[in-house]
């Protein structure tokens, strides 16, 4: 089953580019996660939305739920930024976890 | 305040041995949860706890056994374990089962030969 997929799946781009990674989902949700991973390590929760739009620093997430996706931004990218997002979402009935992406893959170039 | 406390990070085994994963939370979270990753797929349930003594299972049990008898503790355990086990396995906690922020552990990286 695909209930998440992310685009792109690879991302490479120089530093200080606006990235842009996209979350589509098909069932209904009652919030949606961003998280990230960098090699060899653990996994951080960026953001959890369930409307509209949240920002911490340079990143933004946004969601819109009528058409299933949500994106998120990261401005003014570092070589720190470089790690796997993950998209994941809590589903609106039962107590089933996270169903997660694959994840995309960004390498920021300094 | 230590947040998802999961070891070993690394762990090797052999065909057949059993081994108990440990995961400790110190936030008094009421649902806690593993997960395994493995390449070219996302993170995926094993089983999962919404409190102390309740525990179901996830999307990809087989192998494995959970149990949870304080809040804190979720340890996983691999009963005969098998090469189809290698992977990375995550811990994670939240204070309900939706709509709250995930805590993740550091992981465990497990080979079975």
């Amino acid at each position: 089953k695909n209930e998440v997929e992310q685009s792109p799946q690879n991302l490479t781009a120089q530093e200080g580019e606006f990235i842009t990674i996209n979350c589509s989902y098909s069932v209904g949700i009652s919030a949606l996660h961003w998280l990230q991973q960098h090699p060899g390590g653990g996994i951080v929760s960026l953001f959890m939305l369930s409307s509209g739009k949240k920002k911490h620093g340079r990143l933004i997430a946004t969601i819109n739920i009528q058409e299933k996706h949500s994106s998120l931004h990261i401005t003014a990218s570092h070589p720190r930024d470089s790690a796997v997002y993950i998209c994941a979402f809590t589903s609106g009935g039962g107590a089933d976890g996270l169903t997660f992406g694959k994840g995309t893959h960004l390498i920021i170039q300094p | 305040n230590a947040g998802v406390t999961q070891t070993p990070k690394f762990q090797v085994l052999k065909t057949g041995q059993s081994m108990t994963l440990q995961c400790a939370q110190d936030m008094n979270h009421e649902y806690m949860s593993w997960y395994r990753q493995d390449p070219g797929m996302g993170l995926r349930l094993i089983h999962y706890s919404v409190g102390a003594g309740i525990t179901d299972q996830g999307e990809v049990p087989n192998g494995y056994n959970v149990s949870r008898s304080t809040t804190e503790d979720f340890p996983l355990r691999l009963l005969s374990a098998a090469p189809s086990q290698t992977s990375v396995y995550f811990c994670a906690s939240s204070y309900s089962d939706r709509n709250t922020e995930a805590f993740f552990g550091q992981g465990t990286r497990l080979t079975v030969v």
